[in-house]
Formats: C-alpha cells, sequence, structure tokens
C-alpha cells in the first residue's frame, strides 16, 4: 500500500525567506503528484500537477520537482510572505488511488 | 467559471442517523471525488465516479455510499451515522476521468455527529 509522508509536519519561517517542502511516498509507481494548499477549516487549492514522465513544475513563485525512483518530490516556495501561511499537501496516484500526505504547516512571520 | 460546489456547509446529526452531502462538479467535469478529514489525520480516499459509475472507493465500510446523476452532480450518503464520522468532508472533480488529470476541490462539508 501507497504510504505518503511529508517532513516537517510544521514550519515557522520569516518573510522572504526561500523554502523547502519534502513529500516521500513508498510506491514509485505513481500516474502523478500533485501539491495542494489549505487554509484552516477549508479546501484545498491545487499548486501545482507533475505528471509522472515529468522532472519539474513551476508557477509564479513555486517550483515542484519529482524524482520517482527515489520516491520524492519537493515544493520550493521562492521569497516567502504572510499570505504563504497555510497547510500544504501532496497526493499521488497509484492505481486509480488516491493518497494524501498529512501536510506540512507553514507560518510566514512578517 | 463556478468551481466546485457542496452542500450543506455545516451539517449536524446525532448517532444513528443518516447524512447526505451533495457535490457539484466543475461545469465539464464527469468525474466526482470524496474525500474524509477527520481532525488531526490526512484525506483519506472514500469514493470516485465518473460517467455515473463507481470507478473506486477506499478502505471504508460499506455504509459510506454515494452516486452520480447524470448531470454529473454526486451526492454522499453516510448511514447509522457514528461519532468518529465527524470530519470535513471534500469533494473533488476532475475531467474526463483520468487519474492524469488535475482535482480541483470544493470548501467542504464539516459534519458534526452528536
Amino acid at each position: 500500500k501507497q504510504e505518503v509522508t511529508q517532513i516537517p509536519a510544521a514550519l515557522s519561517v520569516p518573510e522572504g525567506e526561500n523554502l523547502v517542502l519534502n513529500c516521500s511516498f513508498t510506491d514509485s509507481a505513481i500516474y502523478n503528484l500533485q501539491w495542494f494548499r489549505q487554509d484552516p477549516g477549508k479546501g484545498l487549492t491545487s499548486l501545482l500537477l507533475i505528471q509522472s514522465s515529468q522532472r519539474e513544475q513551476t508557477s509564479g513563485r513555486l517550483n515542484a520537482s519529482l524524482d520517482k525512483s527515489s520516491g520524492r518530490s519537493t515544493l520550493y516556495i521562492a521569497a516567502s510572505q504572510p499570505g504563504d501561511s497555510a497547510t500544504y499537501l501532496c497526493a499521488v496516484v497509484t492505481g486509480n488511488q488516491f493518497y494524501f500526505g498529512t501536510g506540512t504547516s507553514l507560518t510566514v512571520i512578517p | 467559471e463556478a468551481g466546485v460546489t457542496q452542500s450543506p456547509t455545516h451539517l449536524i446529526k446525532t448517532r444513528g442517523q443518516q447524512a447526505t452531502l451533495r457535490c457539484s462538479p466543475i461545469s465539464g467535469h464527469t468525474s466526482v471525488y470524496w474525500y474524509q478529514q477527520a481532525l488531526g489525520l490526512g484525506l483519506q480516499f472514500l469514493l470516485w465516479y465518473d460517467e455515473g459509475e463507481e470507478r473506486n472507493r477506499g478502505n471504508f465500510p460499506p455504509r459510506f455510499s454515494g452516486r452520480q446523476f447524470p448531470n454529473y452532480s454526486s451526492e454522499l450518503n453516510v448511514n447509522a451515522l457514528e461519532l468518529e464520522d465527524s470530519a470535513l468532508y471534500l469533494c473533488a472533480s476532475s475531467n474526463q476521468g483520468s487519474s492524469y488529470n488535475e482535482q480541483f476541490f470544493g470548501p467542504g462539508t464539516r459534519l458534526t455527529v452528536l
């Protein structure tokens, strides 16, 4: 069974800092990997989707990479802002099943 | 373009009752996915519907069921509610029913079981 782990569980950084969030998965046979953000008590907002054949995707200050062979993905956030404070979740699709990590709670301090 | 919508926003039930949650996908999307997010736990995949058919279900008991209507909207039914069913229930949609496609989420329904 696929297991998705996100480390660290919580992260606090000063505004302006660049940061990296990590996601690891145990089964490398994935169709895609998607990064989301979730604000407290709200639904998920899709940030980036990486297909299994891709190595990275970029959107604005966000860059996500995928290394299937090692079972890892990273989400890089450049020049962090207080508005980036949220929980960040990664999810993988394996065999028509969807598996989510438990998230990294990010706080950006002004 | 309207996003995924869910109703109701909040739902309070007592143990043993039934709950019905509703989801309308983004226009043009044929797939609907349901997830449960219990407090302190990650999202757990519940059900996937595409073109009116159940494509896959997660590791949940049969009292969790649903359906998808011809207009691609969907209902999640939870029978014989238990206290541990209290959670945020999220619905997502994607087009073409492919695992390759990006999922877009609704705001969720907060179910509280007393």
